[in-house]
């Protein structure tokens, strides 16, 4: 399995604001998934971007994805105070685990 | 649809004590998944259930950790005996192809 590196560690940001996270891993993969983790809860599935593609959209969220610089990046628009959590990219190979890095903490500010 | 359930959401022991988590995937889930997740820290996979056999534990400390998944549904997380080290949040998720589902958590606190 591979652990993908999420940066910055940290992101504080004011309301209104756009949040960029960035996500590299190692070796190949099928999928990449982004995760997000409000405090003292549990995780929760934002988006599965393919090897094959290059760009996802839901809602405010925009994710990219690189495979030749082997990389990933989550765009939040317009970001929301509700929006303060941590955030978790997970590059998927076949047959490996899902493991999860240390995260981004996302502070916004209202 | 009803999540990932977890009992209990916290809890306190001493060490040497011994505690038990128990999760309820989603219904039809083939997949089950525990993970630890230490204060500050990302969640690490302790174990993965494909229906009820084990498809990976290789980092489950198995001399005082062990987890059953029988009849493919629910699951226990059993540690016996805690140490101070393990006091963490245990997540349990399950997922039927990509995306994985978690609950909410079990806090252990070890003293």
């Amino acid at each position: 399995s591979q652990q993908g590196e999420e940066d910055p560690q940290a992101l504080s940001i004011q309301e209104g604001e756009n949040a960029t996270m960035n996500c590299s891993y190692k070796t190949s993969i099928n999928n990449l998934q982004w995760y997000r983790q409000n405090s003292g809860r549990g995780l929760v599935h934002l988006i599965l971007i393919r090897s094959n593609e290059r760009e996802k959209h839901s809602g405010r969220l925009r994710v990219t994805l690189d495979t030749s610089k082997k990389s990933s990046s989550l765009l939040i628009t317009a970001s929301r105070a509700a929006d303060t959590a941590s955030y978790f990219c997970a590059p998927k190979t076949s047959g490996s685990r899902l493991t999860f890095g240390e995260g981004t903490q996302l502070t916004v500010n209202p | 649809e009803a999540g990932v359930a977890q009992s209990p959401r916290y809890k306190i022991i001493e060490k040497r004590q011994s505690v038990a988590f128990w999760c309820n995937p989603i219904s039809g889930h083939a997949t089950l998944y525990w993970y630890q997740q230490i204060l500050g820290q990302g969640p690490k996979l302790l174990i993965q259930f494909q229906n009820n056999g084990v498809v990976d534990d290789s980092q489950l400390p198995k001399d005082r950790f062990s987890a059953e998944r029988l009849k493919g549904v629910d699951s226990t997380l059993k540690i016996q005996p805690a140490k101070l080290e393990d006091s963490a949040v245990y997540l349990c998720a399950s997922s039927a192809s990509g995306e994985l589902f978690f609950g909410e958590g079990s806090r252990l606190t070890v003293l």
